[in-house]
């Protein structure tokens, strides 16, 4: 069964500092994608970053980075030079392929709430 | 290029009524899925359409429908609400049903509280 897990409730990080927020996942699809979302307390889904189950390389977008290990399947974001705006909720998802019955459903970890302190 | 549309953005309703909760995709994507957000279960999927057909449902009673039209427009539509229907309803859309670039945008949300 597909499952995403982020451990991390809670992180706080000082200003400019980088921060690591963990994600792992389980899937028994092959094909899979693996997306980060930030959520301020606005509620609006901010997309960051995506990374594919056969993509070589790991993703980049901007300061944000993806630490993919598939062996161990984890995905952790990576956030460089952390800004008072980074503030925010941080969902980890995953949606599996389109030869899975799970195909078109986006399944999401509990979230981290990342704070910046000034 | 728009993003996702979501209407409307806050609406109360009481127990009982039913609502219909709107989402317009980025032009050109065909794949619309929605998503309830609440504090106790965090967020969980409700349905996914692809060119008006509904292609997967999440695990929510049949008082929750949707239902997509021919310009890729969905609606979803909750019946006879409960208290616990109180939730952030959240819209996105794909190109396709599938996608290597991770092309899969969430609308603003549509804030529903049942008094």
């Amino acid at each position: 069964a597909q499952k995403i897990t982020q451990t991390q409730p809670g992180m706080f990080v000082q200003e400019k500092e980088a921060v690591t927020l963990d994600c792992t996942y389980d899937t028994s699809d092959p094909s899979y994608g693996l997306f980060w979302y930030k959520q301020p307390s606005s509620g609006e889904m901010i997309f960051l970053i995506y990374q594919g189950s056969y993509d070589q390389q790991n993703a980049t977008e901007g300061r944000y980075s993806l630490n993919f290990q598939k062996a161990r399947k984890s995905a952790n974001l990576v956030i460089s030079a952390s800004q008072l705006g980074d503030s925010a909720m941080y969902f980890c998802a995953m949606r599996e392929g389109p030869d899975s019955s799970n195909t078109g459903k986006l399944i999401f970890g509990q979230g981290t709430t990342l704070q910046v302190k000034p | 290029k728009a993003g996702v549309t979501q209407t409307p953005r806050y609406l109360i309703k009481t127990r009982g009524q039913q609502v219909t909760l709107s989402c317009s995709p980025i032009s050109g994507h065909r794949s619309v899925s929605w998503y309830q957000q609440t504090p106790g279960q965090g967020l969980q999927f409700l349905f996914e359409y692809f060119s008006e057909t509904q292609r997967n449902k999440g695990n929510f009673p049949g008082r929750f429908s949707g239902r997509q039209f021919s310009n890729s427009r969905s609606e979803m539509n909750v019946s006879t609400l409960e208290l616990g229907d109180s939730a952030l309803y959240l819209c996105a859309s794909s190109h396709t049903g599938w996608y290597s670039s991770g092309e899969l945008f969430f609308g603003e949300g549509s804030r529903l509280t049942v008094l």
